[in-house]
């Protein structure tokens, strides 16, 4: 079946502009997460939603990030101001919370590039 | 909160010798453990994960092992193929929300 799509897969924008990254989850899967990638490291935990609860934000790195989820399937996440240092790959995952299921499954993720 | 350690950064084999990443963490309330590989361009993809109720699992030419004791897992690739050749992540993670905490990576090269 369709995995994670996310969109555009690449952005360049100049710094001071806001940008919207878009998730679209695996059909069914309740549980959405967003993570940043920066050049050469590891995965950063950024939000996570689940169902109709109220999201984690618990690592998001400052008030000019924020995400929705409209209706429990897609996603946006949205930085506004950008800055230069929040270039990096934004990535996108989620996972079925029926039955005892730890997966997450990624998508490809988007290239933002701040000038 | 969680921290997860992986060495190496860099690993090269040649093809057909066997590979061993390793991953160490710090809470002792994690209970689940993934292993995801990442081509250039892509996003992660799953390979192979553990809980904390099992010692050792395996899946073809890729096993991990766990020492909750110890608070460290590992992944052994045997008889490597150069598409294996990836940037190879370890995460932790714990509680219902599955959020998972990282390691740095390693970027494993295969040489033919």
């Amino acid at each position: 079946g369709a995995g994670v799509s996310q969109s555009p897969s690449n952005k360049v924008t100049e710094k001071g502009k806001d940008v919207e990254l878009r998730c679209d989850p695996i059909s069914g899967h309740t549980a959405l997460y967003w993570y940043r990638q920066s050049l050469g490291q590891g995965l950063e935990f950024l939000i996570y939603f689940q169902g109709n609860s109220a999201p984690d934000k618990s690592g998001l790195p400052s008030d000019r990030f924020s995400a929705e989820r409209t209706g429990g399937s897609v996603s946006t996440l949205t930085i506004q101001r950008t800055q230069q240092e929040d270039s990096a790959v934004y990535l996108c995952a989620s996972r079925r919370t029926s039955g005892s299921t730890d997966t997450q499954y990624f998508g490809p993720g988007t290239r933002l590039t701040v000038l | 909160g969680e921290n997860v350690e992986q060495h190496p950064s860099t690993l090269s084999v040649q093809e057909g010798d066997s590979a061993v990443i390793k991953c160490t963490y710090s809470d002792s309330a994690s209970n689940y453990f993934p292993w995801y590989k990442q081509e250039l361009g892509k996003g992660p993809q799953l390979i192979i994960d553990i809980r904390s109720n099992v010692g050792e699992k395996k899946d073809q030419r890729i096993a991990v092992t766990l020492n909750k004791t110890a608070k460290h897992f590992s992944l052994h690739i045997t008889e490597t193929q150069p598409e294996d050749s990836a940037v190879y992540f370890c995460a932790a993670s714990t509680g219902s929300a599955r959020q998972l905490t990282f390691g740095s990576g390693t970027q494993l090269t295969v040489l033919p």
